[in-house]
């Protein structure tokens, strides 16, 4: 069965760093692409980051150069590194998977990360 | 990058209603869309993918149109589980993005 489970989430000052982590259970994190979509309070969906399976990777404009998505393959785990973070950044985080037609077929529980002083 | 956008915002309708969400890019995504259901604390849920592809598990009476630019997602009858908010999601030339979602409440 295929399951993701986000972690990491909390409060953190702005400027500060948070890194969310997704264990991936019932298939390689390696051979998948995988993303990052985040859901601040009361709002629609934004993707923020994606990594191919080849390794390339994909940001949003929003956190290009302070974020970076990378996966461990013997832990089967999808990272996203938050550094410089804004009160902007507040909200849900969600591990998801790609499918072969490019869709969002399984998604993680989601993490909440609150950037406030 | 391209933009998606959704209309209504907000749709209120009753149980057994036709109901059906409009999803239009703002250039040629040819059938790369999909729609998703979300509700309230919880993960969004696929429903369709490439743009009219029952995903495994949805009911029959969530069906999606549509090519090029302009997309539709249909419930062909409301049942009350079905209250909830609908997002498109687009992907072409390595770009990935959401429509603003519709609400669908009760009337």
């Amino acid at each position: 069965e295929v399951q993701l489970v986000e972690s990491g989430g909390g409060l953190v000052q702005p400027g500060g760093s948070l890194r969310l982590s997704c264990a991936a259970s019932g298939f390689n994190v390696s051979g998948n692409f995988m993303s990052w979509v985040r859901q601040a309070p009361g709002k629609g969906l934004e993707s923020v980051s994606l990594i191919y399976s080849g390794g390339s990777t994909y940001y949003a404009d929003s956190v290009k150069g302070r974020f970076t998505i990378s996966r461990h393959n013997s832990k089967n785990t999808l990272y996203l590194q938050m550094n410089s973070l804004r009160t902007e950044d507040t909200a849900v985080y969600y591990c998801a998977r790609y499918s072969g037609s490019y869709s969002l077929n399984y998604w993680g529980q989601g993490t909440l990360v609150t950037v406030s002083s | 990058d391209i933009q998606m956008t959704q209309s209504p915002s907000t749709l209120s309708a009753s149980v057994g209603d036709r109901v059906t969400i409009t999803c239009r890019a703002s250039q040629s995504i040819s059938t790369w869309l999909a729609w998703y259901q979300q509700k309230p604390g919880k993960a969004p849920k696929l429903l369709i993918y490439k743009a009219s592809n029952l995903e495994s598990g949805v009911p029959s009476r969530f069906s999606g149109s549509g090519s090029g630019t302009e997309f539709t997602l249909t419930i062909s009858s409301l049942q009350p589980d079905d209250f909830a908010t609908y997002y498109c999601q687009q992907y072409s030339s390595f770009s990935w993005t959401f429509g603003q979602g519709t609400k669908v409440e009760i009337k």
